[in-house]
């Protein structure tokens, strides 16, 4: 089974800081995926990354794939309240018998302060 | 489209209890999953299916069942409930497997007593 390792798990700031949540594996995926979750709601897609050393903008959110497709951060500029949620990385398994089944992280809490 | 809906939000159980919970999506997606969501862990596949009268194992398929008779639906039956199997479960679905968007259903919450 391949690992995810997502930090940090609680992030605590304030409005108009800047913030990085990393997702690190020995494995290769195949992409990965980032994820937003709001309680009570299941996780809705951000974004998609699929070649080593991608950058994808969505706003105020920057994502990167990692060279060797083994790792990937989200840093957000200036938070805001409303990115306050649950963060989660999603690797998309390359091969074997867990091909194309999703392995998640653990998930950042965000918790940002007006 | 309704997307993935799920049903019940909330149940509690008694330990030894069986119950289904049902998943049900209208967008015609082929691959149908089951996760659970427990603090400090993300997300844990139990069982998926890639088609009608498909299904696999998971990461944690112990304890439970799943069929796939129709494309659009996926239930997930608990066996005989254990307190370890309290969670919140959620249903998704995606065009294929493969790294597709998920999309997800909006959970279960289940205690098990």
């Amino acid at each position: 089974t391949q690992l995810l390792e997502q930090s940090p798990q609680f992030l605590s700031i304030q409005e108009g800081e800047n913030l990085t949540v990393y997702c690190n594996s020995s494995s290769v995926f195949s992409s990965l995926q980032w994820y937003r979750q709001e309680p009570g709601e299941g996780p809705v897609l951000l974004v998609t990354v699929v070649t080593g050393g991608e950058v994808k903008k969505l706003k105020r959110l920057t994502f990167q794939f990692g060279d060797a497709r083994k790792d990937s951060s989200l840093h957000i500029t200036a938070a805001q309240p409303g990115d306050t949620g649950l963060y989660l990385c999603a690797g998309v398994n390359a091969g074997g018998t867990s091909y194309g089944k999703l392995t998640f992280g653990q998930g950042t809490i965000l918790t940002v302060h007006p | 489209n309704a997307g993935v809906t799920q049903t019940p939000k909330f149940q509690v159980l008694k330990t030894g209890q069986s119950m289904t919970l049902q998943c049900a999506q209208d967008m015609n997606h082929e691959y149908m999953s089951w996760y659970r969501q427990d603090p400090g862990m993300g997300l844990r596949l139990i069982h998926y299916s890639v088609g009608a009268g498909i299904t696999d194992q998971g990461e944690v398929p112990n304890g439970y069942n799943v069929s796939r008779s129709t494309t659009e639906d996926f239930p997930l039956r608990l066996l005989s409930a254990a307190p370890s199997q309290t969670s919140v479960y959620f249903c998704a679905s995606s065009y294929s497997i493969g790294g597709h968007e998920q999309f997800f259903g909006p959970g279960t919450r289940l205690t098990v007593l």
